[in-house]
């Protein structure tokens, strides 16, 4: 299994570009969540996933767009870049019960 | 709501020492708790968690938690720091009544970087 992964790893955008990040797990994984990591903040979640068709917001979840067509695949859409969007972005995907396993990350530059 | 707070974003050790990183949380009900370490430029890995049962949790590496509900805490533990240890560390809850939709919400604490010395 190659677990969740994560494209591209690294992104730098100009503001009020638009763009889509990858995210793909493996596992069958019911559950999926894209989390913003920024310092000393720890990781804030945008928005989440309880299944194909099925997604909800998070703590921070203006500016972003999700939706999930499939069980494996979670992208997450940059609508209009801004500075403030500038973060490490971590997808993560666990089945119902279990604890979250995270992907790689993408970090992200915006100009 | 939850919330989780880290005492000490920096903690510093000497090789050989004992590792204390602290975690408390504020939740109206007992929560899940978990530990998270992340390595320089890599995802975050699962430590160690407490779900139910036994307050004293062992994890990967030699780490361990212990969730103490009168103290709202769960505070990580590790005997001897190796060079290895050094990385951010998280805390992390999940409210375990908020029904099936919980199971894809962890509310993370702000990190500790912990340093090992020689």
């Amino acid at each position: 299994n190659a677990g969740v992964t994560q494209t591209p790893k690294f992104q730098v955008l100009k503001t009020g570009q638009s763009m889509t990040l990858q995210c793909a797990q493996d596992m069958n994984h019911e559950y999926m969540s894209w989390y913003r990591q920024d310092p000393g903040m720890g990781l804030r979640l945008i928005h989440y996933s309880v299944g194909a068709g099925i997604t909800d917001q998070g703590e921070v979840p203006n500016g972003y767009n999700v939706s999930r067509s499939t069980t494996e695949d979670f992208p997450l859409r940059l609508l209009s870049a801004a500075p403030s969007q500038t973060s490490v972005y971590f997808c993560a995907s666990n089945p119902r019960g279990s604890e979250q396993f995270f992907g790689p990350g993408t970090r992200l530059t915006v100009l | 709501a939850q919330s989780v707070t880290q005492l000490g974003s920096h903690v510093s050790v000497s090789e050989g020492a004992l590792v204390l990183l602290r975690c408390n949380y504020s939740s109206s009900v007992p929560p899940y708790l978990f530990w998270y370490v992340q390595y320089p430029n890599q995802g975050l890995q699962l430590l160690l968690k407490y779900t139910t049962g036994a307050t004293l949790v062992k994890g990967i590496n030699g780490f361990e938690a212990e969730f103490k509900k009168s103290e709202t805490s769960f505070h990580l533990t590790k005997p001897s720091a190796h060079m290895s240890d050094a990385a951010e560390y998280f805390c992390a809850v999940r409210n375990p009544n908020a029904g099936g939709t919980s199971y894809g919400k962890l509310t993370f604490g702000q990190g500790t970087i912990l340093t090992v010395h020689p």
